[in-house]
């Protein structure tokens, strides 16, 4: 399977801020996956990374808030816009590895002040 | 529409077997998978299902059909470190995979 390194591992962020987190994946992936898990809860889709296209969102879930780049076939960043305490959260990214088993990074905590 | 459907709560002994269920209703479906997560860790793969029938490993089994909407993981010999989520997923359409709310399993002494 795909081994996902994710950074930062967790931060502070003052509201009004803007926080990008990476992925970096061991091997070429074609898709990559941002998930956002609240606290006690599940994970939730946020998007989906194409490397060469826009990425495409999930109902809730808009460019403007969380802008994706994805420039090549191993790497991919996700950025938190214009932060609220709402956003406090562990963001995860995602990708299938060839026998199409999905693993994480190990996740971004964040905290928005 | 996507509805993935699992407990919420689930409490069992050590040394016992636990069965977590899990409905779903999604537009498409390309398999079903099973994830572990332990707090404060991402989650960890446990099985994938594409076909009806029973997949084993190990002391883990999960069961799907594909008619009925619905799987199951088998936990054998629980342990105590076998506390925490398990979260069941569907890979619908565009390699999206949906995760139901996840049940979170407490194993007593």
């Amino acid at each position: 399977s795909a081994v996902i390194s994710q950074k930062p591992s967790r931060d502070i962020c003052q509201r009004g801020t803007s926080l990008t987190i990476q992925c970096q994946v061991d091997s070429q992936v074609t898709m990559m996956f941002w998930y956002r898990q609240q606290p006690g809860q599940s994970l939730t889709l946020i998007a989906t990374a194409n490397q060469g296209s826009e990425a495409t969102y999930e109902s809730g879930f808009v460019i403007d808030k969380f802008p994706i780049s994805r420039p090549n076939l191993t790497f991919s960043t996700l950025t938190v816009s214009n932060m609220s305490p709402e956003d406090s959260s562990i963001y995860l990214c995602s990708a299938p590895g060839l026998r199409g088993v999905y693993t994480f990074g190990s996740g971004t905590r964040l905290t928005v002040v | 529409g996507q509805n993935i459907d699992q407990p919420t709560e689930m409490t069992a002994t050590e040394g016992a077997i636990v069965q977590i269920n899990c409905t779903y209703q999604t537009s498409g479906f390309n398999g079903l998978f099973w994830y572990q997560q332990h707090a404060g860790e991402a989650p960890t793969f446990l099985s994938y299902n594409v076909l009806d029938g029973l997949e084993e490993k190990g002391r883990f089994s999960s069961f799907l059909s594909r008619s009925k909407g619905y799987s199951y993981l088998l936990l054998k010999e629980l342990q105590m470190k076998d506390s925490a989520s398990y979260l069941c997923a569907v890979r619908g359409a565009g390699g999206k995979l949906i995760f139901g709310q996840g049940t979170e399993l407490s194993v007593k002494p």
